[in-house]
């Protein structure tokens, strides 16, 4: 069975930093991109950019680029998003999702929610 | 960037009516790459078709999904009380964009 399992939810403060996690199991994690996507409160979905396990060949959004740094590890199945300096608007839930050969996105992580508030 | 345009924003209906949901591209969406999604309160999204009339594994076969080029339509055929929910449509044919999505409420 194929899960993503993302990290619990963070509090911050603005100008922190955080580095959030989602964990692929149940298939071969480096044949295959991981996507973040945005949801603000109360809010649509955003793409925010994509890696690819195999090789970390990693795409932004223009809305995200220089903003937010995707990586990941395939030796652990692990994909991560960070950010070096937290503002109140990247309050937030995080999904993470496994980004089918076409481009749909297959299967989704549970969330995590970043809350950064002073 | 092509932009997804989801009508009407809300669609209030009754249990065993059908549901018609659409989306519309700024430009054509290559090879029909669009996708549907359906996201209830707490959840993570969930893909219910994808290349614009597929359903995925373990989706009802009252969700279908029509279109191609720039109008798009996700049919629900009668509706159960589970239904009811956010959807979302995805293109993936150049980059990625989600329409702003249409809340279907019981009426």
């Amino acid at each position: 069975e194929v899960q993503l399992v993302q990290s619990g939810a963070e509090v911050k403060k603005p100008g922190e930093s955080l580095k959030i996690s989602c964990k692929g199991s149940g298939y071969i994690f480096s044949f295959y991109w991981i996507a973040w996507v945005r949801q603000m409160p109360g809010k649509g979905l955003e793409w925010m950019g994509i890696i690819f396990a195999g090789d970390s060949d990693t795409r932004y959004s223009p809305s995200f680029r220089g903003q937010v740094t995707i990586s990941a590890d395939k030796s652990i199945s692990t994909a991560y998003l960070q950010w070096s300096s937290l503002k109140a608007s990247d309050t937030a839930m995080y999904y993470c999702a496994r980004h089918d050969t076409r481009g749909y996105f297959d299967y989704w992580g549970q969330g995590t929610l970043v809350t950064v508030s002073s | 960037e092509i932009v997804l345009t989801q009508s009407p924003a809300t669609l209030s209906l009754s249990p065993g009516e059908r549901a018609t949901l659409s989306c519309g591209a700024s430009q054509s969406v290559s090879s029909s790459y669009l996708a549907w999604y359906q996201q209830k309160p707490g959840l993570a999204p969930r893909l219910l078709i994808y290349d614009a009339s597929s359903r995925a594994t373990g989706i009802p076969d009252r969700f279908s999904g029509s279109g191609s080029g720039t109008d798009f339509t996700l049919t629900i055929s009668r509706l159960e009380p589970e239904d009811f929910a956010v959807y979302y449509c995805q293109q993936y044919g150049s980059s990625y964009t989600f329409g702003q999505g249409t809340k279907l409420e019981l009426k």
